[in-house]
């Protein structure tokens, strides 16, 4: 069975603050594809970033960065220098081969205070 | 930047009603599905839909549920006899490819609150 673990359910942090918020996946299969998804207050989900299970490669996007390690069935992600207006619900989730269905884990809500 | 847009943004509904949540997918994808959110829980899928037909759907999707593409643009998630328990977010999504076929990206709608008292 395929499950996503986001065991930090709420961080609080000061603004520049870098913080990273965890995510450990479970799956048999060989392919598969992790994401996260950012819901801010007003409800939306945005897409952050997809994966592939054959890309161990670490991604940096401005101050986002993500650190796959399939060693430890890790997906984290790493905020540096935080902003009020990274906070929301961050979810990952974790999409098999062959199939559509998206599963998230039940999220890490970070609060950046200023 | 293309978006999915969902319609209503908020419905309040009496248990036993029907309800319809809209949807407008990304014009050129063709996967499409609907999730729903708890308050305060995990985003849950419930189906996908490709090629006017249901791929995959949860446990969740019962016979309450059915997922329409009336025209070319819109798609839409019906309940047919609402619950308090189907008060939830329900987010609409799309994606060029399957997600899981090439890892495409899922695009998100801004989802429509469904309140059933």
């Amino acid at each position: 069975a395929q499950k996503v673990t986001q065991a930090q359910t709420e961080i609080s942090v000061v603004e520049k603050e870098d913080v990273t918020l965890d995510c450990v996946y479970e799956t048999r299969d060989t392919t598969y594809y992790l994401f996260w998804y950012k819901q801010p207050p007003s409800g939306e989900l945005v897409f952050l970033i997809r994966r592939n299970s054959f890309d161990e490669q670490n991604e940096i996007s401005g101050r986002y960065s993500w650190n796959f390690q399939k060693s430890t069935s890790s997906f984290n992600f790493t905020i540096t220098a935080s902003q009020v207006v990274d906070s929301a619900v961050y979810f990952c989730a974790l999409c098999k081969q062959n199939t559509d269905k998206l599963i998230f884990g039940t999220g890490t809500r970070l609060q950046v205070f200023p | 930047e293309p978006e999915v847009t969902q319609t209503p943004s908020h419905q309040v509904t009496q248990m036993g009603q029907e309800v319809i949540l809209r949807c407008v997918p990304i014009s050129n994808h063709l996967y499409f599905y609907w999730y729903r959110q708890i308050l305060g829980q995990k985003v849950e899928f419930l189906v996908s839909f490709y090629n006017n037909e249901i791929s995959e759907k949860s446990e969740i999707f019962d016979d309450q549920f059915s997922v329409e593409r009336p025209d070319g643009s819109n798609f839409t998630l019906k309940i047919r006899s609402t619950k308090l328990e189907d008060s939830a977010m329900y987010f609409c999504a799309s994606s060029p490819r399957a997600g899981g076929f090439s890892g495409n990206t899922i695009y998100f709608g801004e989802g429509s609150w469904l309140t059933v008292v």
